[in-house]
């Protein structure tokens, strides 16, 4: 089956920073999200990207679907950020597959 | 608009007891599925619906788990004889499909099950 591959397992930042997270697949796929999972467990959309580039406030992901990555870029980084980010595929328009997330932590 | 709701938020069962959790989704939403999140793991496929339809299931719901939308409205998701090794979270997503494309998943809270 698919891979999905996540980079850096762990980031620490200073409140203010910029960061950018990686996420890899190993097949083409039809669909690709990205979810930020806060400390109580649920999994909140940030994106749904399967190509292209798109930008929310502080936030922008893009998708280079015939490189087989996405990237997610946050700027201006805030205490509330904090938590697990995944991506997630799907390859087969049936069941998403998850990376094991980027777990990020901006300190004030 | 009011999103995917699963109920309860948590148990706590003994080993060998059954449990049942159920999922609501997105009303305008025909598919659902079913993800299992261990500690520190991303969410794992478990099965999905179409509508009422049971479509795919996962390697890792054995014979113990079952899972029905019998309206192909809300879902529930049936563990049987409860192992240890089944504590986790239990998320439920749902999503339109439409023209042979599935769209945005919309997860739910989770149900957090432990089992001592």
């Amino acid at each position: 089956g698919i891979q999905v591959e996540q980079s850096p397992p762990d980031l620490i930042l200073q409140e203010g920073a910029n960061s950018t997270l990686r996420c890899n697949f190993s097949d083409s796929v039809n669909n690709l999200q990205w979810f930020h999972q806060n400390p109580w467990g649920q999994l909140i959309n940030l994106f749904y990207i399967p190509s292209g580039t798109k930008q929310n406030g502080r936030l922008s992901a893009t998708t280079v679907a015939t490189e087989r990555y996405s990237l997610l870029y946050i700027s201006s980084s805030q205490t509330t950020d904090s938590g697990v980010y995944f991506c997630a595929v799907d390859a087969n328009n049936n069941d998403m597959r998850f990376g094991a997330g980027t777990r990020l932590t901006v300190k004030p | 608009d009011t999103g995917v709701s699963q109920d309860p938020r948590h148990k706590i069962t003994k080993r060998g007891q059954n449990v049942t959790f159920r999922c609501d989704p997105i009303s305008e939403h025909n598919r659902l599925y079913w993800y299992r999140q261990t500690l520190g793991q991303g969410p794992e496929f478990l099965t999905y619906f179409q509508n009422e339809a049971q479509l795919e299931k996962s390697r890792l719901l054995s014979d113990r788990f079952s899972a029905e939308r019998p309206k192909g409205s809300f879902s529930t998701l049936e563990i049987q004889r409860t192992e240890q090794g089944d504590s986790a979270m239990y998320l439920c997503a749902s999503s339109p499909f439409f023209a042979g494309v599935p769209y945005e998943q919309y997860f739910g809270p989770g149900t957090r099950l432990t089992v001592t």
